[in-house]
C-alpha cells in the first residue's frame, strides 16, 4: 500500500519560532490533509488540500499541496505552547476511495 | 454535542477476555472507520463501513469483528484478547467524497 514519509519525527523549539514539517510519497495523491493530535484525544483536522499547488492558511498554519502531487508541507509561524502535540499528514489517492493513509507523525515540543 | 463519541474511554482487561467498543456519530456521515494507534503513535486503518456495508477490511485477525447496526453506529468486538491488542482504538467518520475524517477521542485498551 501507499506509504507516507513524514519528517522530522520530532522537534523541540522555543516559543515564537517558526516550524516546518513535510510529507513525501512515492505515489500520487489527490488529497492531502494535516491533523493535530493532543494527548488523550483523537486527531483533529487542521487543513485540507485538494489541488496541486494549492496553498491554504488556517491562522498561523499554512500548508501546501506539492506540484508533483507527491508531497505536502505544513508551516506553523510564531509557535506558542499550545501548539504542542503530534502533527500527522494524511492523504488519499485516486484509487484509495475514502481510505486515508497517515504519515508517522511529527511530535512538536514548544518550550516557553 | 460530541460529533463522534466512543465508549469506553479506558478499558483494562485480562488476556482471553472478550470486549466491545462502541462508536456513534451525529454528523450524518455515511462512512465510519476503526483505526488502531500503536505505541509509536502510528495510525493504521482496520475497517471501514459505508451505509452499514463493510468496504475496507485490512489484514486484521478475525478475532476483531466490526458491526454497524445503522450508519450512525460502528462497534468493534474483540474476542480472546491478547497482550498485543493493547493500543488506542479510534473511531472516525466522513462523507465518502470528502477527504476529512472526524475522529472520536479514542479508547485506550490495555490487556494484562
Amino acid at each position: 500500500g501507499q506509504q507516507l514519509n513524514q519528517s522530522p519525527q520530532s522537534m523541540f523549539i522555543q516559543e515564537g519560532e517558526d516550524v516546518s514539517m513535510n510529507c513525501t510519497s512515492s505515489s500520487i495523491f489527490n488529497t492531502w490533509l494535516w491533523y493535530k493530535q493532543d494527548p488523550g484525544e483523537g486527531p483533529v483536522l487542521l487543513i485540507a488540500l485538494y489541488k496541486a499547488g494549492e496553498l491554504t492558511s488556517n491562522g498561523r498554519l499554512t500548508a501546501q499541496f506539492g506540484i508533483t502531487r507527491k508531497d505536502s508541507f505544513l508551516n506553523i509561524s510564531a509557535s506558542i505552547p499550545s501548539d504542542v502535540g503530534i502533527y500527522f499528514c494524511a492523504g488519499q489517492t485516486e484509487t484509495s476511495g475514502s481510505r486515508l493513509t497517515f504519515g508517522e507523525g511529527t511530535q512538536l515540543t514548544v518550550n516557553p | 454535542d460530541t460529533a463522534v463519541s466512543q465508549t469506553p474511554k479506558y478499558l483494562v482487561t485480562q488476556m482471553g477476555n472478550d470486549k466491545s467498543i462502541k462508536c456513534e456519530q451525529n454528523l450524518g456521515h455515511d462512512t465510519m472507520y476503526w483505526y488502531k494507534q500503536d505505541s509509536k503513535k502510528f495510525l493504521k486503518i482496520m475497517f471501514s463501513y459505508n451505509n452499514k456495508e463493510l468496504i475496507i477490511n485490512e489484514t486484521v485477525p478475525n478475532r476483531f469483528s466490526p458491526k454497524s447496526p445503522d450508519k450512525a453506529h460502528l462497534n468493534l468486538h474483540i474476542n480472546s484478547l491478547e497482550l498485543g491488542d493493547s493500543a488506542v482504538y479510534f473511531c472516525a467518520s466522513s462523507q465518502v467524497l470528502s477527504g476529512g475524517y472526524t475522529f472520536g477521542s479514542g479508547t485506550r485498551l490495555t490487556v494484562v
